[in-house]
């Protein structure tokens, strides 16, 4: 049972345009939600999150946004640079503290 | 702070031998968890502990895996007997209380292979 889904397994874009990386849960008790990157060889590091209470959050080029209706949040990274190249991971949350992951979307970002 | 420390780095065994994996989670975090990443499931949450104490270890595959906390600095996660299809990368993470700080801390990992 995938509560937390990312259906694409890789994206690929050209550097200086918006990456969309999508994520969908199934599970509407989830209410923080985080995304990870991770290099090869590397674990997974934070990179942004959103609480249920809110529908978007901006970090610099990242900013994530969170469709409750639609169970579906997504993270935009604008503009991409190659060093965004990686595994994206999203994971979601219920108030029990348990972080259930998605399977991981690659991003590739070409020169 | 070094951050969460993982041993071995890449451990390669036999099928039916036994294999210990271990963490060193980030001090005065009171979570742990095991996760193990494959392709197809991604990053699978296996058991966590608070206070060195298991909460939910409704992911842990079979009666194969265990995973103790001994300590707050020390955690093990055993296969016995490994089989092939438990290679994968084995990841440990810690954070702080919750509502404190939301975040994971992950280590670099253990990949492991089963022939």
């Amino acid at each position: 049972d995938q509560q937390v889904k990312q259906n694409s397994p890789s994206l690929s874009v050209q550097e200086g345009r918006i990456s969309i990386l999508n994520c969908d849960y199934t599970n509407s008790m989830f209410d923080y939600f985080l995304w990870y990157k991770k290099y090869p060889a590397e674990g997974p590091t934070f990179l942004i999150s959103i609480s249920s209470i809110k529908d978007k959050n901006e970090d610099g080029r990242f900013t994530v946004f969170l469709n409750k209706s639609a169970k579906h949040l997504s993270l935009h990274i604008v503009p991409s640079q190659p060093g965004d190249s990686a595994v994206y991971f999203c994971a979601a949350r219920r108030f029990t503290g348990k972080l259930i992951f998605g399977q991981g979307t690659t991003l590739q970002v070409k020169p | 702070d070094a951050g969460v420390i993982q041993s071995p780095r890449h451990e390669v065994t036999e099928m039916g031998q036994e294999v210990t994996l271990r963490c060193k989670p980030i001090s005065g975090h009171d979570y742990l968890f095991w996760y193990r990443q494959t392709m197809m499931r991604g990053l699978e949450l296996l058991i966590y502990f608070n206070n060195n104490v298991p909460i939910d270890d409704s992911g842990m595959p079979e009666d194969r895996f265990s995973a103790k906390m001994p300590n707050a600095s020390f955690s093990t996660l055993k296969i016995q007997p490994s089989e092939p299809r438990d290679s994968a990368v084995y990841f440990c993470a810690s954070r702080g209380y919750r509502g404190a700080n939301e975040k994971l801390f992950f280590g670099s990992g253990t990949q492991l292979s089963v022939l």
